[in-house]
């Protein structure tokens, strides 16, 4: 089992340009979410899904889609990336249960000029 | 709102020392707490602490929980240079379908 990849692994963007990051777990969890780490924050939810073609925002969802046309891919755009979306994003997935944890994927470092 | 909050946010001890990180938290209907390592990449999965006062021990570290109190802490005896990373405090929000929320982490050095 690869677990949770993500692609790309980093990335920079000018302003006003867009991308989409891709998540892909192979362990059939139903839960995926994507986060994003800046210094002194911890990690924050941005979007989260809790199925295939289902999404829900997280904590902090301003600026970001998602969509989950498969169970094992979650995917993160960016329709006009700004400076403050400069930041590491983690991809984590989990089973229904409460009594598991989350996995976590290898994360994408992105800089936005 | 939910709250995790983590102390301290950083410190630095020399190898041999031992530590204690503390997670404080504040979530309707609790049901569990996490903690996890991060180094350079993701966050790995140490504990998870459903019960009050029973000790969840990995080698040198160990974490226990205080569901009275809201808290938390996560022993490291005798320091290694490998321990050097991000402690992370996790809770689920069940009422948002097991978002996870965490605290800020703290971040720890351990010197030779």
């Amino acid at each position: 089992n690869a677990g949770v990849t993500q692609t790309p692994k980093f990335r920079v963007l000018k302003t006003g340009q867009s991308m989409t990051l891709l998540c892909a777990q192979d362990m059939n969890h139903e839960y995926m979410y994507w986060y994003r780490q800046d210094p002194g924050m911890g990690l924050r939810l941005i979007h989260y899904s809790v199925g295939e073609g289902t999404t829900a925002k997280g904590e902090v969802p301003d600026g970001y889609n998602v969509s989950r046309l498969k169970k094992q891919n979650f995917l993160l755009g960016l329709e006009s990336a700004a400076p403050s979306q400069t930041s590491v994003y983690f991809c984590a997935s989990r089973t229904v249960s409460y009594l598991d944890t989350q996995y976590f994927g290898p994360g994408t470092r992105l800089t936005v000029l | 709102e939910d709250k995790v909050v983590q102390s301290p946010l950083s410190l630095v001890v020399h190898e041999g020392d031992t530590v204690t990180l503390n997670c404080s938290y504040e979530v309707t209907n609790f049901r569990s707490l996490l903690w996890y390592k991060q180094e350079k990449k993701a966050p790995t999965f140490l504990f998870m602490l459903t019960s009050s006062g029973i000790e969840k021990k990995s080698g040198r570290l160990s974490s226990i929980l205080d569901k009275k109190e809201l808290f938390s802490i996560l022993n490291i005896t005798a320091t290694q240079t490998g321990d050097s990373a991000i402690y992370l405090c996790a809770v689920p929000d069940l009422y948002n379908n097991n978002d996870m929320r965490f605290g800020a982490g703290t971040r720890l050095t351990v010197k030779p």
